[in-house]
């Protein structure tokens, strides 16, 4: 069974850029989290997706958007890139929302310069 | 408000020996809560949670965790520590009332460095 796996693993992008990453659930579940993890400040979440739909939202600048499709794919967007941004950004997907147990992938790495 | 409070920013251990990982947590209602280990570089990796029923819950690769529920307290704990121990474990907790104390909210992490 494969896990969630997160696309792609590394990525160096230019401040005011805008970067795409992208998360493929666990077969079958149709829970997406996403966080945001740093040294400083450890896991922030930012949303989660259940059935296509935003069920919560961490506190984060519009700056930072997703979405998910009918598959359960995920999408994380941000724009307008800033130093600050550079973490590691994690996706968790679960069967069901609840926070009862999630899967993580191995994240992608942005590094903003 | 929910809070998770993991005393330690690093733990120390001999290998061989009992480990501990200390959580505490604040949160209204009966908790949830979950452990879980990252090593470099990679995801987080579940352990074990408790939902209800035995205080004591067993996971994987040998830890266990003890609920306490008069002094908040969820200890992450192994008999005999490992070298391939050595990673970041995460605490986390979550409220059973309605609305954002469902939120999972977690701890900033334990550095455990297991010693050969």
């Amino acid at each position: 069974k494969a896990g969630v796996t997160q696309t792609p693993r590394y990525l160096i992008k230019t401040r005011g850029q805008q970067v795409t990453l992208s998360c493929s659930p666990i077969s079958g579940h149709r829970s997406v989290s996403w966080y945001q993890q740093t040294p400083g400040q450890g896991l922030q979440f930012l949303f989660e997706y259940f059935s296509e739909t935003q069920r919560n939202k961490g506190n984060f600048p519009g700056r930072f958007s997703g979405r998910q499709f009918s598959n359960s794919r995920s999408e994380m967007n941000v724009s307008t890139l800033e130093l600050g941004d550079s973490a590691l950004y994690l996706c968790a997907s679960s069967p069901v929302t609840g926070n009862l147990g999630y899967t993580f992938g191995s994240g992608t790495r942005l590094t903003v310069v | 408000a929910q809070s998770v409070a993991q005393p330690e920013d690093q733990v120390n251990v001999a290998e061989g020996n009992p480990l501990t990982v200390k959580c505490t947590y604040s949160v209204s209602g009966n908790p949830y809560l979950f452990w879980y280990v990252q090593y470099p570089n990679r995801g987080l990796q579940f352990l074990l949670k408790y939902i209800t029923g035995d205080n004591l819950v067993k996971g994987s690769y040998g830890f266990e965790a003890e609920f306490n529920k008069s002094q908040t307290s969820f200890h992450l704990k192994k008999p005999s520590a490992l070298v391939s121990d050595s990673a970041l474990y995460f605490c986390a907790v979550r409220g059973t009332n309605a609305g954002n104390n469902r939120k999972l909210i977690w701890g900033l992490g334990t550095s455990l460095a297991v010693n050969p």
